[in-house]
């Protein structure tokens, strides 16, 4: 999985309750992003990090959260305000450049969090 | 707005077949277009990376074609094996800078012995 790592696997949550998803990467990449995936659609970006201290909403940021304190990890929070969190999140991690100036992008194993 | 669709939707082949996916983009400004093989419940892996200029891109029995006229591209599968059973998804990247790629819904590929 390239070097990023997603605790736990599977997470389970009860209505009204934050929960927080890791993700940690090991690949020196100064950009990471947060993707969520429901059956039938594209990944769809919540938040994503250019560089530490540093992070921008995506398309469905709404009742999400994150924090970029260290280069290796980036976080995400699923807030009660999130009215429909059952899904399967990933993380993922670029390279700058790369093979002919091309970014690469690297995907960890994903979080399946499951509301109660 | 940016937009990849991919088709069929889902895909039954028999083990030995070949079959071809098919990606329609609009990226713009469009840099690569990358296809990922993603197995049920794990993450998407690389398959393929191919920058505008390039037209035809193989990996093992993958071979992947990028028509930048047209912007259509096509992930073709030689020989399918059990183990090609996943959802193929295309990806259409802008240029470097701040990285915001657009996903297809991808294809769910199963390969029946």
């Amino acid at each position: 999985d390239g070097g990023i790592t997603q605790s736990p696997k599977y997470l389970f949550r009860k209505e009204g309750q934050n929960v927080t998803l890791s993700c940690e990467q090991n690949l020196n990449h100064d950009a990471m992003y947060w993707y969520r995936q429901d059956p039938g659609q594209g990944l769809r970006l919540i938040y994503y990090s250019q560089i530490v201290n540093d992070f921008q909403k995506g398309d469905i940021a709404e009742g999400y959260s994150v924090s970029r304190e260290k280069k290796e990890s980036f976080p995400l929070t699923v807030t009660s305000a999130q009215k429909n969190p059952t899904a399967f999140y990933l993380c993922a991690s670029t390279s700058r450049g790369g093979t002919r100036g091309v970014n690469e992008q690297f995907f960890g194993p994903g979080t399946r969090l499951t509301v109660l | 707005k940016n937009q990849v669709e991919q088709s069929p939707q889902s895909l039954i082949i028999l083990e030995g077949k070949n079959c071809t996916l098919q990606c329609n983009y609009t990226v713009s400004p469009f840099s690569n277009l990358r296809w990922y093989k993603q197995d049920t419940g794990r993450g998407p892996v690389s398959l393929t990376i191919m920058t505008f200029s390039e037209n035809t891109k193989s990996n093992g029995r993958y071979t992947a074609t990028l028509d930048a006229d047209t912007k259509q591209s096509s992930l073709h599968i030689t020989a399918s094996q059990l183990s090609d059973s996943a959802s193929y998804i295309c990806v259409g990247a802008p240029p470097g800078g701040s990285y915001i790629p657009t996903f297809g819904r991808g294809t769910s590929l199963i390969v029946h012995p």
